[in-house]
């Protein structure tokens, strides 16, 4: 059973261009987590989405960022009109349906490192 | 989720216990404490969690106090890729998303 990927491992945009971040989850999960962190900081929760639908995005900037995870294909956060400080890792994580209590395990990707030049 | 303590860093010896403790005053009874880490370039990798009786599992064994407002991580014989940022967390019952504070950066010596 392959982990959560990441893809790519590394990006680099300049200024202004679009960052499209995949993520495929563990086979069986249903549900996806993007966290970033920036250079020498902690990891900042962004969203939490369902396949079709977001659950929280409470940790979403207000601009340029979405993210989406279709009913079929990979979880995609998108970034429009990049500048510097969007330069991070962005990490993404999956879990099973949520059981009992919802506290299942995530599972974390290797990450997308984002330098905008 | 609610806020941890924790020491900013740790040093350990090569094959010698690691105790890492987190402090969680606030705590809630149905709050579940959850340890991950993560490596150097890598992802956060789940270790353990607990609710109130400790628990163990290949990796480590989680301590909780009886009041649970605190818990200690075991790592029984540190090994140099026990090198990592270990990061404790109180999750809500219900409450899928972690909330990462800054975590412990442990470093063993070889």
């Amino acid at each position: 059973n392959a982990g959560v990927m990441q893809n790519p491992r590394h990006l680099v945009r300049r200024r202004g261009q679009e960052a499209r971040l995949r993520c495929s989850p563990m086979k069986g999960h249903s549900h996806v987590y993007w966290y970033r962190q920036l250079p020498e900081e902690g990891l900042k929760f962004m969203v939490y989405l369902q396949k079709e639908n977001i659950i929280d995005e409470s940790g979403m900037p207000k601009e340029r960022f979405s993210a989406e995870f279709p009913k079929e294909g990979p979880s995609i956060l998108r970034i429009q009109q990049v500048v510097r400080g969007d330069s991070a890792a962005y990490f993404c994580a999956s879990s099973l349906p949520p059981g009992q209590g919802h506290n299942e395990k995530l599972f974390f990707g290797s990450g997308t490192q984002l330098s905008v030049l | 989720d609610a806020k941890t303590t924790q020491p900013n860093s740790m040093e350990s010896n090569e094959e010698e216990p690691v105790h890492l403790p987190c402090n969680h005053s606030t705590i809630s009874g149905t709050d579940y404490i959850h340890w991950y880490r993560q490596l150097p370039s890598q992802g956060p990798e789940y270790v353990i969690h607990g609710l109130t009786s400790n628990v163990n599992n290949r990796m480590a064994s989680l301590a909780i106090a009886e009041d649970r407002k605190s818990s200690t991580l075991i790592l029984h014989r540190a090994t140099l890729r026990d090198a990592a940022v270990y990061y404790c967390i109180h999750r809500r019952e219900y409450g899928n998303k972690l909330v990462f504070g800054a975590g412990t950066i442990l470093r063993v010596k070889s």
